[in-house]
C-alpha cells in the first residue's frame, strides 16, 4: 500500500495562509470522506486536527480547515502563528486490506 | 480524561520477539477500534495495525503482515502488539491510538514506547 503524497515542506509568514495537499487514489482519499489530518511537534505525539475531511475536534482552532476535491485532500491554516510550526500528516481510510494509509508528512516552517 | 500508556519497548536482537502493551483509561474501551502506529527515528508516521472493538477483525500493514499480531483484552482495557521475527527496520517509536469512528480517525494517542532492533 503506497503512502499518500504530501509536499515535503511548506512555509509562510505569520498572519498568512498556507495549504498542504494530500493526494491519493479512488481507493482511499477519493473514495471515502474519511481523511484526517494530524499535527506533530518535535518529541510529541501526533494530535488530531481534522477528521472526516473537514470536521474539527473540540478545542482545535478554527484557523484550521480541511477540504477535498477528487483524489486530493487539503489542509488550510489561516492566520499563521509561530506555534503552528510542526509536521503535518494526512491519513485516509482505504478499501485495501490495510484499511488505513498515511501521507509522508509535511514540515511547516513559519518564517 | 482519555489516557493511553504504552509499555514494553526495549532493545532486542534481530530475529527476536517482543510484546507491546497499551493501557487505556478514561473511555469505554470496548466501544472503540484501536490502532498501532510507528515512527522510525527522523521519519514519518507509518500505520501498523488495527483491531475492531471486539477483536473480531484485524488488519496489518504489508510490512508487518505475518510477523506481528494485534490483540486486545477488553476486561483489562488493554491493547497488545506481539512482534516476532524482528528486523532492524522495525526500530521505531510505537504509538497506540484510539479510533473515534472506526474509519481511521485516530482521536487520541499515547506517548509511545521505543523499540530498538539491534545486535
Amino acid at each position: 500500500q503506497s503512502a499518500l503524497t504530501q509536499p515535503a515542506s511548506v512555509s509562510g509568514s505569520p498572519g498568512q495562509s498556507i495549504t498542504i495537499s494530500c493526494t491519493g487514489t479512488s481507493s482511499d482519499v477519493g473514495g471515502y470522506n474519511y481523511v484526517s489530518w494530524y499535527q506533530q511537534h518535535p518529541g510529541k505525539a501526533p494530535k488530531l486536527m481534522i477528521y472526516e475531511v473537514s470536521n474539527r475536534p473540540s478545542g482545535v482552532s478554527n484557523r484550521f480547515s480541511g477540504s477535498k476535491s477528487g483524489n486530493t485532500a487539503s489542509l488550510t491554516i489561516s492566520g499563521l502563528q509561530a506555534e503552528d510550526e510542526a509536521d503535518y500528516y494526512c491519513s485516509s481510510y482505504t478499501s485495501s486490506s490495510t484499511r488505513v494509509v498515511f501521507g509522508g508528512g509535511t514540515k511547516l516552517t513559519v518564517l | 480524561e482519555v489516557q493511553l500508556v504504552e509499555s514494553g519497548g526495549v532493545v532486542v536482537q534481530p530475529g527476536g520477539s517482543l510484546r507491546l502493551s497499551c493501557a487505556a483509561s478514561g473511555f469505554t474501551f470496548d466501544d472503540y477500534a484501536m490502532h498501532w502506529v510507528r515512527q522510525a527515528p527522523g521519519k514519518g508516521l507509518e500505520w501498523v495495525s488495527l483491531i475492531s472493538w471486539d477483536g473480531g477483525s484485524t488488519y496489518y500493514a504489508d510490512s508487518v503482515k505475518g510477523r506481528f499480531t494485534i490483540s486486545r483484552d477488553n476486561s483489562k482495557n488493554s491493547l497488545y502488539l506481539q512482534m516476532n521475527s524482528l528486523r532492524a527496520e522495525d526500530t521505531a517509536l510505537y504509538y497506540c491510538a484510539k479510533d473515534g469512528s472506526s474509519h481511521g480517525n485516530l482521536d487520541y494517542w499515547g506517548q509511545g514506547t521505543l523499540v530498538t532492533v539491534s545486535s
